[in-house]
C-alpha cells in the first residue's frame, strides 16, 4: 500500500517570491507521482505527473517537480509566484497497473502582494 | 467540450433521506470514481468502476451505493446509513484503467445535512 505526507497545510508566499511544497510518499513498489491543483469550489485539475524517465518533470504554467527516490520524496517548485497560483496543491501516488490513487491531505498555497 | 458533470451543485439532505448526486462524462472514459473531500483530510476514495456493470468498494464505502448501467454515467447515493454525510463530493475519470493515466475531474457537489 501506498501512502502521501504533505507536512504543509499552509504556505504563505508574497508574490514573485520562490516557492517549494513537500511530498514524501511510501511505497514498497515503483510508484507514478501527481501534483494536482484545485482552486476554490472546484474539481482537481492535473498540474504534472511522473510516470518514468527523466526525474525532473514540468508544467506549462512554470511548476517543476523532482522525483527523488532515495527520499521518497516529490516536492513541487516555482521560482517565481503569482497572485493567481493561489489554491490548494494535492499530491498524490498510485502503484504501476490497475491501483488507486492515494491523495495527501493538501497544501493551500496563499499568494500575497 | 469534453467533460466530466456534476449535478446539483449543492444539495441538502434531512435526517433519514437517501440523495443522489449525478456525475455523467462524455470523455468516452471506461474507469470512473467518486471521491469525499473533508476539509484537512484530501480526498478518501469511495467507490470506483473499471466497466461498465462492474464496480468495487473504495476506502469509506459504507453509508454510499453506485451503479454504472452505461459508459457514461456513474451516480452514487448517500445513504440514511452515512451519519456524517456534510462534505464535497467530487467524481472524476480516466480513459482506462492504467493508473498512469491522468485523472479528470468533474467540478464537484457540496452535501449539506438539514
Amino acid at each position: 500500500a501506498q501512502s502521501v505526507t504533505q507536512l504543509d497545510s499552509q504556505v504563505p508566499v508574497f508574490e514573485e517570491a520562490p516557492v517549494e511544497l513537500r511530498c514524501n510518499y511510501s511505497s514498497s513498489v515503483s510508484v507514478y507521482l501527481f501534483w494536482y491543483v484545485q482552486y476554490p469550489n472546484q474539481g482537481l485539475q492535473l498540474l504534472l505527473k511522473y510516470l518514468s524517465g527523466s526525474t525532473l518533470v514540468k508544467s506549462i504554467n512554470g511548476f517543476e517537480a523532482e522525483f527523488n527516490k532515495s527520499q521518497t520524496s516529490f516536492h513541487l517548485r516555482k521560482p517565481s509566484v503569482h497572485i493567481s497560483d493561489t489554491a490548494e496543491y494535492f499530491c498524490a501516488v498510485s502503484g504501476t497497473g490497475f491501483q488507486k490513487l492515494v491523495f495527501g491531505t493538501g497544501t493551500r498555497l496563499l499568494v500575497s502582494p | 467540450d469534453g467533460g466530466i458533470t456534476q449535478s446539483p451543485k449543492y444539495l441538502f439532505r434531512k435526517e433519514g433521506q437517501n440523495v443522489t448526486l449525478s456525475c455523467e462524462q462524455n470523455l468516452n472514459h471506461d474507469a470512473m470514481y467518486w471521491y469525499r473531500q473533508d476539509p484537512g483530510q484530501g480526498l478518501r476514495l469511495i467507490y470506483y468502476s473499471q466497466i461498465v456493470n462492474d464496480f468495487q468498494k473504495g476506502d469509506i464505502a459504507e453509508g454510499y451505493s453506485v451503479s454504472r448501467e452505461k459508459k457514461e454515467s456513474f451516480p452514487l447515493t448517500v445513504t440514511s446509513a452515512q451519519k456524517n454525510p456534510t462534505a464535497f463530493y467530487l467524481c472524476a475519470s480516466t480513459k482506462d484503467r492504467d493508473s498512469q493515466e491522468t485523472q479528470y475531474f468533474g467540478p464537484g457537489t457540496r452535501l449539506l445535512v438539514l
